[in-house]
């Protein structure tokens, strides 16, 4: 089956520093990614859409500026945390669509848990 | 998409049928009904999907009532492993974007 690999799974960092996130899809190829974000206790927040050869689509209230989003080939998006603060520690979450009777079916990635000192 | 409604928390023992409900009345003709659960601090995982009729897997069934605007995810035989946050997400097949809403929170009982 579909499989995404998100890549680092854990990362700390000190406050003002930027972080990059790789996802991958690893036997298929997603022209279309989704990043989430997820805080403690709370459901998955749908941050953006990764589109492969073109702008993000950002989800209203997600700064563009302080993630960065790029899809630069079938198989991988990347988000990047810009000048990270405590509050954007969080469980990062990507996934990409495939399709099961019919239906797009999304496949997560493991997540990668952003902590910022 | 449709707004969909769950219970905050079950439990069910372990070895029982696990029963989860999902509101969903304002449901459009073309909406699918998906479930998903996450492990703690793992991504999500997908577990079944259905339109109109019910549906079954190797992971569970899922019964969607005659008029649509309610369904149940069955986990026939729950054991300790299935203790997770089930999420009932309403969409349009073509679409891509799914949205998630608070879930259940489901803790098989030994």
């Amino acid at each position: 089956g579909a499989v995404v690999s998100q890549h680092p799974s854990w990362v700390i960092c000190k406050s003002g520093t930027s972080v990059k996130i790789e996802c991958r899809s690893l036997d298929f190829q997603a022209t279309t990614m989704f990043w989430y974000r997820q805080f403690p206790k709370q459901s998955l927040m749908l941050m953006a859409t990764s589109n492969e050869g073109s702008k993000a689509t950002y989800e209203q209230g997600v700064e563009k500026d302080k993630f960065l989003i790029n899809h630069a080939s079938l198989t991988l998006s990347t988000l990047t945390v810009t000048s990270a603060h405590p509050e954007d520690s969080s469980f990062y979450i990507c996934s990409a669509p495939g399709r099961i009777g019919g239906a797009n079916v999304l496949t997560f990635g493991a997540g990668s848990r952003l902590t910022v000192l | 998409d449709a707004k969909t409604t769950q219970p905050p928390s079950m439990d069910c023992a372990e070895g029982r049928a696990a029963n989860l409900p999902c509101n969903h009345s304002t449901i459009s003709g073309n909406e699918y009904v998906y479930w998903y659960r996450q492990i703690h601090s793992q991504g999500p995982q997908y577990i079944i999907h259905g339109l109109k009729n019910n549906e079954t897997n190797e992971m569970a069934s899922l019964i969607i009532t005659e008029d649509r605007k309610s369904s149940t995810l069955i986990l026939p035989h729950a054991t300790l492993r299935d203790t997770a946050v089930y999420y009932c997400i309403v969409r349009t097949p073509t679409g891509n974007q799914f949205y998630f809403g608070t879930g259940t929170s489901l803790t098989v009982i030994p």
